[in-house]
């Protein structure tokens, strides 16, 4: 069975452009979390979506961050514009639901360095 | 914001030894999970534990739960350099359900 699969592994950008991170879930799960991962530090939860609607966003920046989850598989991670202070880790992981018991699932991450 | 607390920071052990790493978090919880993290990579579940589970066993691992104390313990026995890895808490409330990692314990394993 294929893991959550996310692209790119690693992007490098200048400070105020735009980048994007892809995530795919794992087949059959309803539940997509996007993490932020600092340097030394446990994940901390940006955006939780239940299928296609985001149920848990209060983490999320909302003036540079958005995230989609278009028919409710595949999600996007956008940053624009992109500050000096977001670079760090970010992951992606699924459920099957969310259900306090479900196991999380997480890709390998995509590391971000803005310069 | 992050709930957990871990101790140690980082871990250094000989092949065989045992590990023990130790989680402190402050509000009630629902469970508390184990994640390991090798370099570069994401985050494998290890083990849940829940609120009114005191002690648990996968394999090699043993995981211990204080509610009183609102702590938790992580046991690695006869550890194997292939255990190297960083290893994060992480608490689940009653109420969201969303998931609060530690900020980890770095285990270094020497063959």
């Amino acid at each position: 069975e294929a893991g959550v699969v996310q692209s790119p592994r690693y992007k490098i950008i200048e400070k105020k452009q735009p980048v994007a991170f892809w995530c795919n879930p794992i087949s059959g799960h309803n539940t997509l979390y996007w993490y932020l991962q600092n340097l030394g530090q446990g994940p901390e939860l940006l955006i939780r979506y239940e299928n296609e609607e985001a149920v848990d966003d209060s983490q999320l920046p909302k003036d540079r961050f958005s995230a989609e989850r278009l028919k409710g598989v595949d999600s996007t991670l956008k940053i624009q514009p992109a500050e000096l202070g977001d670079s760090a880790v970010y992951l992606c992981a699924s459920s099957q639901t969310g259900g306090f018991y479900n196991e999380q699932f997480f890709g390998p991450g995509t590391r971000l360095t803005v310069l | 914001s992050q709930q957990g607390e871990e101790d140690p920071q980082a871990l250094s052990i000989q092949e065989g030894e045992n590990a023990t790493m130790n989680c402190s978090y402050k509000t009630s919880i629902n469970n508390l999970q184990w994640y390991r993290q090798n370099s570069g990579r994401g985050l494998v579940h290890l083990i849940l534990i829940r609120s009114n589970e005191r002690e648990k066993h996968s394999g090699r691992l043993r995981v211990t739960l204080d509610t009183s104390k609102k702590s938790s313990s992580l046991l690695i026995t006869a550890s194997r350099a292939a255990d190297t890895a960083s290893y994060f808490c992480a608490t689940r409330d009653n109420q969201g359900g969303k998931l609060i990692f530690g900020q980890g314990t770095e285990l270094s394993v020497k063959p």
